[in-house]
């Protein structure tokens, strides 16, 4: 049983681009959050998809936006890319009851020049 | 906003030694979590104590929760090099539930052979 996948394991992009990041949840799980986490931080909130909606939302700009696919998987995009950009991306996933517990994957490290 | 918030340490310990580090948080919580994370890749989920719960136990780990304090302690008994990593906090909250986890900015275990 695979766990989180996330796909490119790696980046790096120049100011002004813009990125997507994949995330393929954990078997069985239908419910995606995402998490940026700049070097020597903890994870921050960016937001979670569940029935291909958008449901929360944390504190980022609307340079970042995401999609959800009817097999689950999720993607990432941010515009307009910042230095300040440049973190690890990691997504998690979950079954929508609260009481669930989140599965994480390995992450995508973004290195904007 | 980031609600926990561990005491930013960095712990060097001898292999057998024990490692505690503790963690705050600001607002009502319904459960708090500890995460690990080795050299920057994905997290790790160690244990889970719920709001309700003073302490709980899980192999060598053992977690407190004081709620009127809005604290809680990891202690990592008997350590072995293989515990070297960053361990993080991180808290569910209504309404939000586990989906939307606040982080703090982790503590950096080095356990020495």
């Amino acid at each position: 049983d695979a766990g989180v996948t996330q796909s490119p394991t790696h980046l790096i992009k120049t100011r002004g681009q813009q990125v997507t990041l994949r995330c393929s949840p954990k078997s069985g799980h239908d419910t995606v959050s995402w998490y940026q986490q700049a070097l020597g931080q903890g994870p921050q909130f960016i937001f979670q998809y569940y029935e291909e909606e958008e449901r929360q939302r944390g504190n980022f700009p609307d340079r970042f936006s995401g999609h959800q696919f009817p097999n689950y998987s999720s993607e990432l995009n941010v515009n307009a890319l910042l230095l300040g950009d440049s973190a690890l991306y990691l997504c998690a996933s979950s079954g929508l009851t609260s009481s669930d517990e989140q599965y994480f994957g390995p992450g995508t490290r973004l290195t904007v020049t | 906003s980031q609600q926990g918030e561990e005491d930013p340490q960095a712990l060097s310990i001898q292999e057998g030694e024990n490692a505690t580090m503790n963690c705050s948080y600001k607002t009502s919580i319904n459960n708090l979590q500890w995460y690990r994370q080795n050299s920057g890749r994905g997290l790790v989920h160690l244990i889970l104590i719920r709001s309700n719960e003073r302490e709980k136990h899980s192999g060598r780990l053992r977690v407190t929760l004081d709620t009127s304090k809005k604290s809680s302690s990891l202690l990592i008994t008997a350590s072995r090099a293989a515990d070297t990593a960053s361990y993080f906090c991180a808290t569910a909250s209504a309404p939000y539930g586990n989906n939307r986890l606040a982080f703090g900015k982790g503590n950096q275990v080095v356990v020495i052979p």
